[in-house]
């Protein structure tokens, strides 16, 4: 069981918006930032927003994050279909004493 | 460039053991932590452990805790997953990856280069 608890899948059509929602607990996002991954099929893991809220360069602003208390969230807006890949939450927990990841959204394009 | 690559993985049996390597190009490597995430096939992603930027404090998940040693070499930018008492649950890509994502200003957490990863089966 993943610390991190994340919906297994979640879809949309072109041009929608979707959002992804990652909840946690009082040791990991109750005291520490979220990070999100984008993986697309057959690749690494990319790294999609940090500290919360942040971009990459690179990452365009179609992609969002935000975090209120043990909950996170992922938006994606104007929805494209080479979004079509994995998206993973992920935070330090200091009960752990590691990372701990979400089980994973599959997200598909209708 | 930010560079990681790894080798080592291959079959092993049951029980046995398994060092796999990455080497880092691109950036100081005694100067950010670096970790070991796997994913079993068909499975999410699963942090394995962590070093720190000088070496001398590592971190492992529970289930590797006491069979996996992670090290690393700045002087040859490598580091090392010394794998033993190896397991089927433990067959998966496994990624080397640098963190910390730095602006101008300040570095945060967050797994931010990632390698191709190398994969290691272990087999019954």
């Amino acid at each position: 069981q993943s610390l991190l608890t994340q919906p297994p899948s979640a879809s949309g059509s072109p041009g929608q918006r979707v959002t992804v929602s990652c909840s946690g607990s009082s040791s990991n996002l109750g005291k520490n930032p979220i990070t999100w991954y984008q993986q697309l099929p057959g690749t690494a893991p990319k790294l999609l927003i940090y500290n919360n809220n942040q971009r990459p360069s690179g990452v365009p602003d179609r992609f969002s994050a935000s975090k209120s208390g043990t909950s996170a969230s992922l938006a994606i807006s104007g929805l494209q279909s080479g979004d079509e890949a994995d998206y993973y939450c992920a935070s330090w927990d200091d009960s752990l004493n590691g990372w701990a990841f979400g089980g994973g959204t599959k997200l598909t394009v209708l | 460039e930010v560079q990681l690559l790894e080798s080592g993985g291959g079959l092993v049996q049951s029980g046995g053991s398994l060092r796999i390597s990455c080497a880092a190009s691109g950036f100081p490597l005694r100067s950010f932590a670096i970790s070991w995430v796997r994913q079993a096939p068909g499975k999410g992603l699963e942090w394995v452990s962590t070093i720190s930027p000088d070496g001398t404090t590592t971190y492992y998940a529970k289930s590797v805790k006491g069979r996996f040693i992670f090290s690393k070499d700045n002087s040859k930018s490598t580091l090392y997953l010394q794998m033993s008492s190896l397991r089927g649950e433990d067959t998966a890509i496994y990624y080397c990856v640098k963190e910390g994502y730095c602006t101008s200003t300040y570095c945060y957490e967050g797994f931010h280069i990632w390698g191709h990863g190398t994969t290691v089966t272990v087999s019954s």
